[in-house]
């Protein structure tokens, strides 16, 4: 079985500094991994993903993750957080690379970014 | 269309009514998803279509809820006798075939979801 837990719920961060999002996640097997955004209203969409060749993942709008297979840890990055980057971001876990299907969600973290 | 498209928007409905719930996939798109987003909590996988193999049913959370996709096109979410913890966001979503034809490429496209409310 699959699993992800983001630790926090909601992070709050001042215009132009750093943001970090936590995700562990839980497999018995190679995973991979996204991070998906919703803004308010909108669909969600894909900011980024590994699948087993880069540790290092950049995704769009300035975003980044790093896989620590060690750690268990999928904790997604920007160095300078912008005001349009205030949403909901999801970390996701999926057996794919194995030919499943499920890709299972994490309760979402609410990011707000003050001026 | 250029994405997928969910209708309705927006449904209120009285306890005990079936609704059904409507989701455009886009063209090409072999796999086709829908979860459930309660107010303040993640997304909950609740049934997969993909291409003409039987659907993964294993999230439907009771009898009353049901899902049908003709071929690789249109699907539909029936709801029979909701219930007011039927309330969510009902999205839709689909994925286009893996690279060597695999199951899928992992990155879903979603609908903007349907808002259920039942009173």
């Amino acid at each position: 079985a699959q699993s992800v837990t983001q630790l926090d719920s909601h992070v709050s961060v001042s215009e132009g500094t750093p943001v970090l999002l936590r995700c562990n996640y839980s497999s018995s097997y190679s995973p991979s991994l996204f991070w998906y955004v919703q803004h308010p209203n909108k669909g969600l969409q894909l900011l980024l993903k590994y699948t087993s060749a880069a540790t290092l993942v950049k995704g769009i709008n300035g975003f980044e993750a790093e896989f620590k297979k060690s750690e268990t840890s999928f904790h997604l990055t920007k160095p300078s957080a912008h005001m349009s980057d205030a949403a909901e971001y999801f970390c996701v876990v999926s057996d794919i690379l194995r030919g499943g299907n499920k890709l299972v969600f994490g309760a979402g973290t609410i990011l707000r970014v003050k001026s | 269309g250029a994405g997928v498209s969910q209708s309705p928007s927006n449904k209120v409905t009285e306890k005990g009514k079936d609704v059904e719930l409507r989701c455009d996939p886009i063209s090409g798109h072999t796999a086709l998803y829908w979860y459930r987003q309660r107010l303040g909590q993640g997304l909950e996988f609740l049934i997969y279509f993909q291409g003409n193999s039987a659907p993964d049913k294993s999230g439907l959370p009771s009898d009353r809820f049901s899902a049908e996709r003709t071929g690789e096109s249109v699907s539909t979410l029936t709801i029979q006798r909701t219930q007011q913890e039927d309330s969510a966001v009902y999205l839709c979503a689909s994925s286009k075939p893996g690279l060597a034809g695999g199951v899928n490429t992992g990155e879903l496209f979603f609908g903007e979801g349907s808002r259920l409310t039942v009173l």
